[in-house]
């Protein structure tokens, strides 16, 4: 079973420019979280999408913005880059949602790494 | 008061010895606990799952929760320099899916 795989694996980008990350989840899983991840602030949770909507989003702002598809994908919109925005994004996925099993156990993909210059 | 808090460490551990990770959580309707490994430069991959009080046993991994005491460690016996990594504590509320995360602690074992 293929595990969560995340498009580009890398990303130059100039301030002000703006990017798309992509996800796929593993087989059969219906919910997407997504995270920034930097040296300084650690994981930090963006959005979580599952049956195509959005149900948790962090304290981020507006310039970051997601979507989820029929089949599960997602993607992560980052408008108007900053040099903070420089940053590992991980997206996760997981069977289910409000579960207190292993359902809900996040697999993360390999990541993109997103430099702003 | 942060969601989940962890000891940065760094840890360092000779090899063979019992490495100890610890974490706290604030909020006590969580339900669900994880511990993930991370390698510098990759992305964390799960190496336990714990959803009740007591110990949980997984080759020379234990996960231990006390939800009265709102703490939940990793024990890793027998440690390798290929344990050398962070080790990221996340905690799942009952309600929605949001995993909050530690810090990390950073573990070295030394040969």
């Amino acid at each position: 079973k293929a595990g969560v795989t995340q498009t580009p694996r890398y990303l130059i980008k100039t301030r002000g420019q703006q990017v798309t990350l992509s996800c796929s989840p593993i087989s059969g899983h219906r919910s997407v979280s997504w995270y920034q991840q930097t040296p300084g602030q650690g994981l930090q949770f963006l959005f979580e999408y599952f049956s195509e909507t959005q149900r948790n989003k962090g304290n981020f702002p507006g310039r970051f913005s997601g979507r989820q598809f029929s089949n599960s994908r997602s993607e992560m919109n980052v408008s108007t880059l900053e040099l903070g925005d420089s940053a590992l994004y991980l997206c996760a996925s997981s069977l289910v949602r409000d579960s207190g099993t292993t359902k809900n156990i996040q697999y993360f993909g390999a990541g993109t790494r997103l430099s702003v210059l | 008061q942060k969601e989940v808090e962890q000891n940065s460490g760094p840890l360092s551990v000779p090899e063979g010895a019992i490495a100890s990770l610890n974490c706290t959580y604030s909020d006590r309707g969580s339900q669900s606990f994880f511990w993930y490994r991370q390698y510098s430069g990759k992305s964390p991959e799960l190496i336990m799952s714990i959803y009740s009080n007591g110990d949980k046993e997984d080759g020379r991994f234990t996960a231990q929760l006390n939800k009265a005491s709102q703490y939940v460690s990793l024990l890793i016996r027998d440690s390798q320099p290929s344990d050398s990594a962070t080790y990221l504590c996340a905690v799942k509320r009952t309600a929605g899916n949001q995993f909050y995360f530690g810090t990390g602690t950073s573990l070295t074992v030394i040969p």
